[in-house]
């Protein structure tokens, strides 16, 4: 089956600065790749998605790219801000089969 | 529509009960998955459904565990006997299997076995 790979499984940075996270997946099959948000006691809540067929897709301080061939992708945040704090998670899906990567908690100081 | 919606909560359960959490998914949604979540291990996918049928249950750990989906609008993940090591959070999570479009989270069920 398939293997997300996800790094760093924690971040830290300053409010205003950028945050980036990456991914890695094993099955080339995979075609959707969406990241989650999993803030305290609630369940995980999709951000931002990109299809097999995109390479970039942006929703305004969230971007999201991939590299089909190295089969990577990454999120980026611009100018984080306190609230942007939370575990995010990447997904790789081949026929509705979801698997996640690890997470990553990102902490943005104030 | 008000969501995956779980229960309970939270479970406190001693060593050897049986334990069994249940998920109602949204209506319409046609796909249904059972994940687990520790600081180890992260989100687990345990099993899935597509229109009410296990298609993979490869992560299910052991026999212990079974899960059923009797219809559309109902599932359940039961654990028999249970152990301290599967103290969790699990979460139900369903989605329109066709369309590979996002998935809904229930607020998860907090497991915690003594």
């Amino acid at each position: 089956g398939e293997n997300v790979e996800q790094h760093p499984s924690t971040l830290s940075v300053q409010e205003g600065d950028s945050a980036v996270i990456k991914c890695t997946y094993s099955d080339s099959a995979s075609n959707y790749f969406p990241w989650y948000k999993q803030e305290l006691g609630k369940g995980p809540q999709l951000i931002i998605d990109i299809r097999s067929n995109v390479g970039e897709k942006k929703d305004q301080r969230i971007a999201v790219t991939l590299n089909k061939t190295a089969k990577h992708f990454s999120l980026h945040i611009t100018e984080t801000q306190p609230e942007d704090s939370a575990v995010y998670f990447c997904a790789a899906i081949r026929r509705n089969d979801m698997r996640f990567g690890a997470g990553t908690r990102l902490t943005v100081k104030p | 529509d008000a969501g995956v919606i779980q229960s309970p909560r939270h479970e406190v359960t001693e060593m050897g009960q049986e334990v069994t959490l249940r998920c109602k998914p949204i209506s319409g949604h046609n796909s249904l998955f059972w994940y687990r979540q520790t600081m180890m291990r992260g989100l687990e996918l345990l099993i899935y459904f597509n229109n009410n049928v296990p298609i993979d249950d490869s992560g299910m750990p052991e026999d212990r565990f079974s899960a059923k989906m009797p219809n559309a609008s109902f599932s359940t993940l039961k654990i028999q006997p249970s152990e301290p090591r599967d103290s969790a959070v699990y979460f139900c999570a369903s989605t329109l299997s066709a369309l590979n479009t996002e998935a809904f989270f229930g607020q998860g069920t907090r497991l915690t076995v003594v």
